[in-house]
């Protein structure tokens, strides 16, 4: 069981471009998440999924948006990447119906110039 | 919304010695407490996690104790080693707004010194 995946490790990527960040998970979780990490300011909640079909805006959502067309899959995209989007972004799950915790994957660290 | 306070932000012990983090919270509908250790590279993952109903919990040199009407929460680490040097992270969490609503505090580094 591999948990939670998340490609690429890390990205160099122009201001401008766009970008889609994935995660997999295979524990059959209902609910998924995308947290950024900055130094000093812990993680923040960009966006979530409860299930499969349905997605909310968390703390920080503006420049990012998700889909979750299946339990499994919930890729992060950067329509028009800015440098302050430089970060180390976290995708998690959890299965909301048994308990409140939440499983992180490795991380992707990207950097916008 | 909720807040969450850690301190501190740096901690160096010599190994063997206890360690412990502190952090408060500032809403009272939070009702679920984890700890997370992130490692150089890597995720956080969770090393224990204490509900608002239960005052304290152990497992093995770690412990986590929850004062609901002082609103802070502590971490122990006790019989320190080097392999405990890693970024602690505490978070309070409650269901808000249709979702498990999770805030950090912003880590504790720690470091074992041999």
């Amino acid at each position: 069981i591999a948990g939670i995946t998340q490609a690429p490790t890390s990205q160099i990527l122009a201001a401008g471009r766009r970008m889609t960040l994935r995660c997999t998970q295979d524990m059959r979780h209902n609910a998924m998440y995308w947290y950024r990490q900055d130094l000093g300011l812990g993680l923040r909640l960009i966006h979530y999924s409860n299930t499969a079909g349905t997605t909310g805006k968390g703390e920080v959502p503006d420049g990012y948006s998700v889909s979750r067309a299946n339990t499994d899959d919930f890729p992060l995209t950067l329509a028009s990447a800015v440098p302050s989007q430089t970060s180390v972004y976290f995708c998690a799950s959890s299965d909301q119906y048994h308990t409140d915790t939440q499983y992180f994957g490795p991380g992707t660290r990207l950097t916008v110039l | 919304g909720e807040n969450v306070e850690q301190h501190p932000s740096t901690l160096s012990v010599q190994e063997g010695d206890s360690a412990v983090i502190k952090c408060t919270y500032s809403d009272s509908a939070s009702n679920y407490f984890p700890w997370y250790k992130q490692e150089l590279g890597k995720g956080p993952q969770l090393i224990i996690d204490i509900r608002s109903n239960v005052g304290e919990k152990k497992d093995q040199r770690i412990a986590v104790t929850l004062n609901k009407t002082a609103k802070h929460f502590s971490l122990h680490i006790t019989e320190t080693q080097p392999e405990d040097s890693a970024v602690y992270f505490c978070a309070a969490s409650s269901s808000s707004g249709g979702y498990q609503k999770v805030t950090f505090g912003t880590g504790t580094k720690l470091q074992v010194i041999p």
